[in-house]
């Protein structure tokens, strides 16, 4: 199952774009890159997805790079409510034939004024 | 549209006793999922259903808890009996089919005394 590497902290200033990064080396072919939130005391929120072509939403922006061995996230303009820890996650196949989606433990954001 | 809503938000237990949590998945949603979240992870996978049928749950210590969802729409998780390691959030999530987008519930914060 392909892994996720992502640093445990970052932070940003109100107004500024937030780039989160996110590494998947082992990432499989037919394997999709997700992004979730998690808010203190929420439930994870869905961002975006991709598996190959950058793809935006009104939320933000996931740029995949071309070998697809790592993504960033990005935030374009940072707010206080997007203080959160944000999880990258590449789908795992399951013999069940669902997918499900595991979590590490994400990147912290902070976002200050 | 209503989200995902789950109760208790909060339960505090001695070991050794049992409790169940409950959770009311978005209308129309065919699966379900059940999630642990212990303080400083990521969010773990206990058991996912596909209407009323287990599609996994082999990360579900059985011999202590227990999930159904009966006529495939809300769906409860039961612990019997409780150990101290059981304290964490339990976040119930559910999606229309396509495992690509899950909505997640504000989540149970369980704390074994």
């Amino acid at each position: 199952d392909a892994k996720t590497t992502q640093p445990p902290s970052m932070d940003c200033a109100e107004g500024r774009a937030a780039n989160l990064p996110c590494n998947h080396s082992t990432i499989s072919g037919n394997e999709y890159v997700y992004w979730y939130r998690q808010i203190h005391s929420q439930g994870p929120q869905y961002i975006i997805h991709g598996l190959k072509n950058n793809e935006t939403n009104e939320m933000a922006s996931l740029i995949i790079t071309e070998d697809r061995k790592s993504s960033t996230l990005i935030l374009p303009h940072a707010t206080l409510r997007d203080t959160a820890v944000y999880y990258c996650i590449v789908r795992v196949p399951r013999n069940s034939g669902y997918s499900t989606l595991t979590f590490g433990k994400g990147t912290m954001l902070l976002v200050s004024p | 549209e209503a989200g995902v809503a789950q109760s208790p938000r909060y339960k505090i237990i001695e070991k050794r006793q049992s409790v169940a949590f409950w959770c009311n998945p978005i209308s129309g949603h065919a699966t379900l999922y059940w999630y642990q979240q212990i303080l400083g992870q990521g969010p773990k996978l206990l058991i996912q259903f596909q209407n009323n049928g287990v599609v996994d749950d082999s990360q579900l210590p059985k011999d202590r808890f227990s999930a159904e969802r009966l006529k495939g729409v809300d769906s409860t998780l039961k612990i019997q009996p409780a150990k101290l390691e059981d304290s964490a959030v339990y976040l119930c999530a559910s999606s229309s089919g396509v495992p690509n987008e899950q909505y997640f519930g504000p989540g149970t914060r369980l704390t074994v005394t």
